[in-house]
């Protein structure tokens, strides 16, 4: 079966700082890999995603996430956010079916 | 414009009463799916489908039925609600469900008392 992890529920941030959202899949076969985000009030929107090739892959609003195949892992950053990226960021996963990790809630201070 | 539509968008209702949330994708998708989204918990799926007359269980499916009788509607019924199903549902839809992003709708947010 798939799983999807996130290493945190919530993240504080200044602005400027650089940010790293982590995301570990479990699932044996090929995947395709998304990151969405969720702004408050507001329905899941895609951020960026990875199929295959490159494993740095661009997303919008200067977004990126690395695709780690040896560590099942697919981590979003940002080199520098801002207080409109405030938001909850989802991991999910295709292998059999879309899965959704739990989310991590990104608070950015002005 | 391409978009998924959920009705309603707040529905308050009491235990036991059969309801039904509409969802329907302009965009000739053959993949929807239902989520309910629950503060820490995530997404969970609760079916989804993969084509017309296509459905399948997702983690989360008791107390939840769903149809598929035309490719553009893919509603959610509650046939017999209960407190602990009140939650905010998403429906969502892509392409091809491999290799395709989701399409989320603006959701429905169920309060069942």
């Amino acid at each position: 079966a798939q799983s999807v992890s996130q290493h945190n529920h919530h993240v504080i941030l200044s602005e400027a700082a650089s940010l790293e959202l982590g995301c570990n899949y479990s699932y044996g076969g090929t995947v395709n890999l998304f990151w969405y985000v969720q702004y408050p009030g507001q329905h899941l929107q895609l951020l960026l995603k990875y199929f295959s090739g490159d494993p740095l892959v661009k997303g919008i609003k200067g977004f990126e996430a690395e695709f780690i195949k040896s560590k099942f892992s697919f981590n979003l950053r940002k080199p520098s956010v801002q207080w409109s990226d405030t938001a909850e960021y989802f991991c999910a996963v295709y292998g059999q079916n879309f899965v959704f990790g739990p989310g991590t809630r990104l608070s950015v201070l002005p | 414009e391409a978009q998924v539509t959920q009705n309603p968008r707040y529905l308050i209702t009491v235990t036991g009463k059969k309801l039904t949330v509409t969802c329907s994708q302009n965009m000739n998708h053959e993949y929807m799916s239902w989520y309910r989204q629950d503060p820490g918990l995530g997404l969970r799926q609760i079916y989804y489908s993969m084509n017309v007359e296509v459905t399948d269980k997702g983690d989360v499916p008791e107390g939840y039925k769903v149809s598929r009788k035309e490719k553009r509607n893919f509603p959610l019924i509650l046939e017999s609600p209960s407190p602990n199903q009140t939650s905010l549902y998403f429906c969502a839809s892509s392409l091809r469900g491999v290799a395709s992003p989701l399409h989320f709708g603006n959701g429905t947010r169920l309060t069942v008392t």
